[in-house]
């Protein structure tokens, strides 16, 4: 069974901090990783993906992958409270089975 | 709106009852994926079509699921006998085949009662 994992949370960060949401997975021949954000009672949307080893980022957001330790990552800085949500790690294996984490909630203080 | 969309939003249904979904993924988007999403967990993959072959199904999806993706443009997901145990929260999405990110629906809220 191909696992993702994600610490539940809540993890709470006060305004402006820097978030640091973790994911590992236990497939290794694991290839495509995205982000996702789902608000309370709404469908996920996309954040960012991530293929490579190192660093990608986009505005705010930067995803990280270390495929040898089978992690993934996803920093946001100067967090506001709009970003709120459960954060989605998702995997994709081989063929098109994707497989997401069970989310981590992250809660901005202001 | 270009975005995927799901009918119905939400769908009330009495135990043994056949219910219905329909998505129409983004108009040039030819992977369409069928998810289902309990309260604290995340999306679960259920199938997957590339234009309008059924490429993969979950081995958890029972025999009482089908889907459908007639001349590759909206698709179908089809529940018979329903079992309070299938309320969720069903998730279409869909990409290009050059891409694998994946853009969701709203969604489709069933309740079994």
């Amino acid at each position: 069974q191909k696992e993702v994992e994600q610490n539940s949370g809540p993890l709470s960060v006060p305004e402006g901090a820097i978030a640091s949401l973790n994911c590992t997975y236990s497939d290794r021949v694991s290839q495509s990783f995205f982000w996702y954000r789902q608000y309370s009672g709404k469908s996920p949307e996309l954040i960012m993906s991530i293929y490579s080893n190192g660093d990608k980022e986009d505005g705010r957001f930067t995803a990280q992958l270390n495929k040898a330790s089978q992690y993934v990552s996803l920093l946001i800085r100067d967090s506001q409270p709009s970003d709120s949500a459960t954060y989605l790690c998702a995997v994709k294996g081989e063929g098109q089975n994707f497989v997401f984490g069970p989310g981590t909630r992250l809660s901005v203080l202001p | 709106d270009t975005g995927v969309s799901q009918d119905p939003r939400h769908k009330i249904t009495k135990r043994g009852q056949n219910v219905t979904f329909r998505c129409d993924p983004i108009s040039e988007h030819n992977r369409l994926y069928w998810y289902r999403q309990t309260l604290g967990q995340g999306p679960e993959f259920l199938t997957y079509f590339q234009n309008e072959a059924q490429l993969e199904k979950s081995r958890l999806l029972s025999d009482r699921f089908s889907a459908e993706r007639p001349k590759g443009s909206f698709s179908t997901l089809e529940i018979q006998r329903t079992e309070q145990g299938d309320s969720a929260m069903y998730l279409c999405a869909s990409s290009l085949v050059r891409s694998y990110e994946q853009y969701f629906g709203p969604g489709t809220r069933l309740t079994v009662t």
